[in-house]
């Protein structure tokens, strides 16, 4: 079965600086790899996926995540965070037809 | 389109009523899933349908049953609600098993 890890529950970072999520996953074969952002009182929603191609991928917001296979990481990056990012971060596994979510990585930004 | 739909949003119950968590979706998406969110745990995946009349078990499926009669509707039932059951629930839809997962507005249960 697959499974992630976040290993950072929470992370705070000033506003215009650069921002960086791990996500570390376990699984036997490529899997399905997506990053979704939760605001306060809010359900999920999708910043970016990887399925296969390029290992570098745009998503919305700015933010963009690499995989990187020989680590078993999908980490997630914005060059310059602005106050509205303040959310919590989940990275998730697909493998067959179920979804695996991580732990979560709260990011608060301070002025 | 108003996507995928939770009804309702806030709920209390007491130990040992049982209640329906209702889930439907207007994108004709195949599959559809339910997790539950508790602090530090990130989401837990308790039961998924991948089509009308098939249903599977997720991660946590113990005190849960679903049933799929229709591609709209996946409704989520407590037999027996525990306090252990109180949570935030998540109805999930997505085209197929690698296709984005649309997330509903959730479901805030209290169990006393």
């Amino acid at each position: 079965a697959q499974s992630v890890t976040q290993p950072d529950i929470h992370i705070t970072v000033s506003e215009g600086a650069s921002l960086e999520l791990r996500c570390n996953y376990s699984y036997g074969a490529t899997p399905y790899l997506f990053w979704y952002v939760q605001s306060p009182g809010q359900g999920l929603q999708l910043l970016l996926k990887y399925f296969s191609g390029d290992t570098l991928v745009q998503g919305i917001k700015g933010f963009e995540a690499e995989f990187k296979r020989s680590q078993s990481s999908f980490n997630l990056r914005k060059p310059s965070v602005h106050w509205s990012d303040a959310a919590e971060y989940f990275c998730a596994v697909g493998a067959g037809n179920k979804l695996s979510f991580g732990a979560g990585t709260t990011v608060t930004v301070r002025a | 389109n108003a996507g995928v739909t939770q009804t309702p949003k806030f709920q209390v119950l007491k130990t040992g009523q049982s209640m329906t968590l209702q889930c439907a979706q207007d994108m004709n998406h195949e599959y559809m899933s339910w997790y539950r969110q508790d602090p530090g745990m990130g989401l837990r995946l308790i039961h998924y349908s991948v089509g009308a009349g098939i249903t599977d078990q997720g991660e946590v499926p113990n005190g849960y049953n679903v049933s799929r009669s229709t591609t709209e509707d996946f409704p989520l039932r407590l037999l027996s609600a525990a306090p252990s059951q109180t949570s935030v629930y998540f109805c999930a839809s997505s085209y197929s098993r690698s296709h984005e997962q649309f997330f509903g507005p959730g479901t805030r249960l209290t169990v006393l």
